[in-house]
């Protein structure tokens, strides 16, 4: 069973490009998180998704920030018009939600840097 | 919503020391915490996780103990190793919402 996989691994934008980050949840996960983490920082939550559905994106920036998770595919973190403050790490989590909160299992990271 | 503090920042053990990391949280619904390791450039890890009808709870080296009363709960490490040396992080979960600290960089020293 593959664990959540993200990609790219390393991504590198100049300043008004378009990053869309894919990450592919745990085989019967359901449900998707996404984290950023800026150096020496915490993780803060940014959105939670089921498929096709957003649940909870309060932690996520209300302009140029957007996520989808469909039915088909991965989910995609799309940030448009990218400013150097963007460079960090986007951490991807999944669930499998059985009715009672259980653990969180992350992806590898895509590390975005803007330039 | 959820706020979750977690203290130290940064912690510096000698080897063969024991290592505390300490979390608040605000949410008394919050009834399931875990705690998440993270080396340098890699994907946080549980290590471990306590729910709120237990107390206490131990794996080898590592325990974490939650007071639901005080709405605070504790990583405890023994006998420190190198290997141990990476950032912490507590959080607090409630239904499928993880409200995660800012961790705590331990630094092991051999």
């Amino acid at each position: 069973n593959a664990g959540v996989m993200q990609n790219p691994r390393h991504l590198v934008r100049r300043r008004g490009q378009e990053a869309r980050l894919r990450c592919s949840p745990m085989k019967g996960h359901s449900h998707v998180y996404w984290y950023r983490q800026l150096p020496e920082e915490g993780l803060k939550f940014m959105v939670y998704l089921q498929k096709e559905n957003i649940i909870d994106e309060s932690g996520m920036p209300k302009e140029r920030f957007s996520a989808e998770f469909p039915k088909e595919g991965p989910s995609i973190l799309r940030i448009q018009q990218v400013v150097r403050g963007d460079s960090a790490a986007y951490f991807c989590a999944s669930s499998p939600w059985t009715g009672d909160t259980g653990e969180l299992f992350f992806g590898e990271g895509s590390r975005l840097t803007v330039l | 919503g959820e706020n979750v503090e977690q203290h130290p920042s940064t912690l510096s053990v000698q080897e063969g020391d024991s290592a505390v990391i300490k979390c608040t949280y605000s949410d008394s619904a919050s009834n399931y915490f875990p705690w998440y390791k993270q080396e340098l450039g890699k994907r946080p890890q549980l290590i471990i996780d306590i729910r709120s009808n237990v107390g206490e709870k131990k794996d080898q080296r590592i325990a974490v103990t939650l007071n639901k009363t005080a709405k605070h709960f504790s990583l405890h490490i023994t006998e420190t190793q190198p290997e141990d040396s990476a950032v912490y992080f507590c959080a607090a979960s409630k239904g499928n919402q993880f409200y995660f600290g800012t961790g705590t960089s331990l630094t092991v020293i051999p």
